[in-house]
């Protein structure tokens, strides 16, 4: 079974911090993703990373950052924590060819909580 | 701009009542239609993946199909273990996938 997990289940950090979310797959995929999902609003992509040390911008990158340094790992930053960054976030991966081509297999998400 | 719309929102079910989910999708070049369940405080779980209009899919109570401009999720005689909220999503040439807001279905025994 494909396996992505995430670090945290559950995060309230305040305004300002800095927060590291990380996500880990076993399954040797090339592709991961950072999406948050927010009610009435839907998935919505962060960004995305089709390589190791690759990464490109997907819908809504402002007042984050990722890092990919390792196949398996992929991490979202938040530089400097804001309210409106409050909001499940998921993390996929998917096998190679297309970035999207391929069906993405989920996390179990992160509910962060900016205070 | 890539757009994906599901209808409705919400849907409730007495268990054994047949419905169907819909997804009307705007997006140039659709190379995949995907459709995904999530159960509450989880992350999605892949369903469906439908590459061209015409083509169906099946699995135990559900079926996908997809046309030129939409795509549904047809539930027959549901159970309450059904439950869940659907997501469907398209991949269009821009290389990402755009997800509709959700359709959350509850079925009551």
């Amino acid at each position: 079974d494909v396996k992505v997990t995430q670090s945290s289940r559950y995060l309230v950090k305040r305004t300002g911090e800095k927060v590291f979310l990380e996500c880990v797959q076993d399954m040797d995929h090339e592709n991961m993703f950072w999406y948050r999902q927010d009610p009435g609003l839907g998935l919505r992509l962060i960004y995305f990373s089709y390589d190791v040390k690759m990464k490109e911008k997907g819908d809504i990158p402002e007042g984050y950052s990722v890092s990919r340094e390792k196949k398996e790992r992929f991490s979202l930053i938040l530089e400097s924590a804001s309210t409106n960054q409050t909001s499940m976030y998921l993390c996929a991966s998917s096998s190679s060819g297309s970035v999207t081509y391929n069906e993405q297999f989920f996390g179990p998400g992160t509910r962060l909580t900016v205070l | 701009e890539d757009q994906v719309t599901q209808s409705p929102e919400a849907l409730r079910l007495q268990e054994g009542e047949s419905s169907s989910l819909n997804c009307s999708y705007t997006v140039s070049g659709l190379r995949g239609l995907f459709w995904y369940r999530q159960d509450p405080g989880k992350g999605p779980e892949f369903l469906f993946t439908l590459y061209s209009a015409g083509e169906e899919k099946e699995k135990e109570r559900l079926k996908a199909t997809l046309t030129k401009k939409e795509s549904f999720l047809h539930i027959t005689a549901p159970k309450p273990e059904d439950s869940a909220t659907y997501l469907c999503a398209a991949d269009g040439a821009g290389n990402m996938l755009t997800f509709g807001g959700g359709t959350r279905l509850m079925v009551k025994p």
